[in-house]
């Protein structure tokens, strides 16, 4: 079945810790992204890719940091440098484009707590 | 100024009867996107329906459809015979770009809640 997964579901991350969520596609999707959503707000965006080995910072990314080496897969790396990351964290991948084909979709999202 | 708004933060809908969810949304591009999306409790965003600015007739997709009204720049989603799994957020989103890149903008969302 095409799709996102995203694992872990949960994450507990201890102060001063790096954790990184993982976010693979199969759906040959040129471009992906990750959002952040706090309980009870909409979605915020911390980094996007419109391609392999490019990506571009979104309107929260500071202490946050990406990679995108195969056209599968954007994790998310949280640093220590972010100072409240305790959220729901949501990956989405799309083909840009003018019409339907734009559409993002979602994975399952994760769940990051710090301890 | 904010892209979406949404201005019902919480909606009660009697199960089998209708509801309208609203959306505004702000943007200078001709060319856009306008998007509905259901979040259930466990959290994974579900595309419902999509309405392009340029598409003449309003978007339906079994019992979801967009009320369209581009000179007021709305776009509410109308949700017909309501169930009680239609309980969940509900998120308008925007899709306005330059190039290859489209940037989606988000509402802060509406929470319906179907009662028996």
């Amino acid at each position: 079945d095409g799709g996102i997964t995203q694992s872990p579901k949960y994450l507990f991350r201890k102060e001063g810790q790096n954790v990184t969520l993982s976010c693979e596609q199969n759906l040959n999707h040129d471009a992906m992204y990750w959002y952040r959503q706090d309980p009870g707000q909409g979605l915020r965006l911390i980094y996007y890719s419109q391609i392999v080995n490019d990506f571009q910072k979104g309107d929260i990314a500071e202490g946050y940091s990406v990679s995108r080496e195969k056209k599968e897969s954007f994790p998310l790396t949280v640093t220590s440098a972010q100072k409240n990351p305790t959220a729901f964290y949501l990956c989405a991948s799309s083909t840009p484009g003018r019409g339907t084909s734009d559409t993002q979709y979602f994975g399952p999202g994760t769940r990051l707590t710090v301890l | 100024a904010q892209k979406i708004t949404q201005t019902q933060p919480g909606m009660f809908v009697q199960e089998k009867e209708a509801v309208t969810l609203d959306c505004t949304y702000d943007t200078s591009d001709p060319s856009y996107g306008l998007f509905w999306y259901k979040q259930p409790s466990s959290g994974e965003m579900i595309f419902l329906i999509y309405q392009g600015s340029y598409d003449q007739q309003n978007a339906t997709e079994g019992r979801y459809s967009l009320n369209f009204q581009k000179a007021r720049k709305s776009a509410n989603l109308v949700i017909s015979a309501s169930q009680l799994g239609d309980s969940a957020m509900y998120f308008c989103a925007m899709r306005e770009g330059q190039g290859n890149f489209n940037k989606f903008y988000f509402g802060s969302g509406t929470k319906l809640n179907v009662k028996p």
